[in-house]
């Protein structure tokens, strides 16, 4: 089964602090995702990656970064914490356009992020 | 831009009762439209995805189809049981779209009672 881990789990940040979210997969799956959830808002999309050293921006960059330093690792920067970005974050991974069949998305438990 | 509308936020049922959860949706092009859900603790997993209007997706006893007329898209189970109790969230990829660029709805949580 394919495997999409985030870490960590919970954090809590004071506003104007750094804070890196961090995901691994072990998919060998080429895409990956940050989304943050939202309650009556869903999942929106933040950055995106094609591969190794691509970032894509989504549906609501701003006040974010991404890095993706390898295919397995993909992270989501928040150089100056503000407590609007205090929201549960997904990470997932995914293959390339090809066959529909293939569109499935996998993602992580989330990480739970409380800014002061 | 494109959007994806859950009006029913919370639905309660007994177990063997019929679900049927909507959504609305808009966009210029042709989208493919799927139904994620996620139970408590755990984040979103694909239940059924759906790429032709008029066409059904069906998994795990859920059902879905979508109808570009009416631009809806609706998931229906005949009989729930109470480890259906999740959220269902509605998507939509746009045909320019990249993989994985989805728009989703807000959710429907819904609660099944034994």
């Amino acid at each position: 089964e394919a495997a999409v881990t985030q870490s960590p789990r919970n954090k809590v940040a004071v506003t104007g602090g750094k804070v890196t979210l961090s995901c691994n997969q072990t998919n060998n799956h080429n895409n990956m995702y940050w989304y943050r959830q939202d309650t009556g808002h869903g999942l929106r999309l933040i950055h995106y990656s094609y591969g190794a050293g691509s970032t894509e921006k989504g549906d609501i960059p701003d006040g974010y970064k991404a890095s993706r330093p390898s295919q397995e690792n993909f992270s989501l920067i928040l150089e100056l914490a503000t407590p609007s970005q205090t929201s549960v974050y997904f990470c997932a991974s995914g293959r390339d356009r090809g066959p529909v069949s293939n569109e499935r998305l996998f993602f992580g438990h989330g990480t739970k992020l409380s800014v002061l | 831009g494109d959007s994806v509308i859950q009006m029913q936020g919370q639905v309660t049922l007994s177990e063997n009762d019929f679900l049927f959860i909507n959504c609305t949706y808009s966009t210029t092009g042709y989208p493919t439209l799927f139904w994620y859900v996620q139970y408590s603790g755990e984040g979103p997993q694909l239940l059924l995805q759906v790429t032709t209007a008029n066409n059904k997706g069906s998994s795990r006893g859920f059902e879905a189809t979508y109808d570009k007329g009416t631009t809806s898209f609706h998931l229906q189970k005949t009989s729930v049981q109470e480890i259906d109790s999740a959220v269902y969230y509605c998507a939509m990829r746009d045909a320019p779209q990249v993989v994985g660029q989805l728009t989703f709805g807000s959710g429907t949580r819904l609660q099944v009672y034994a």
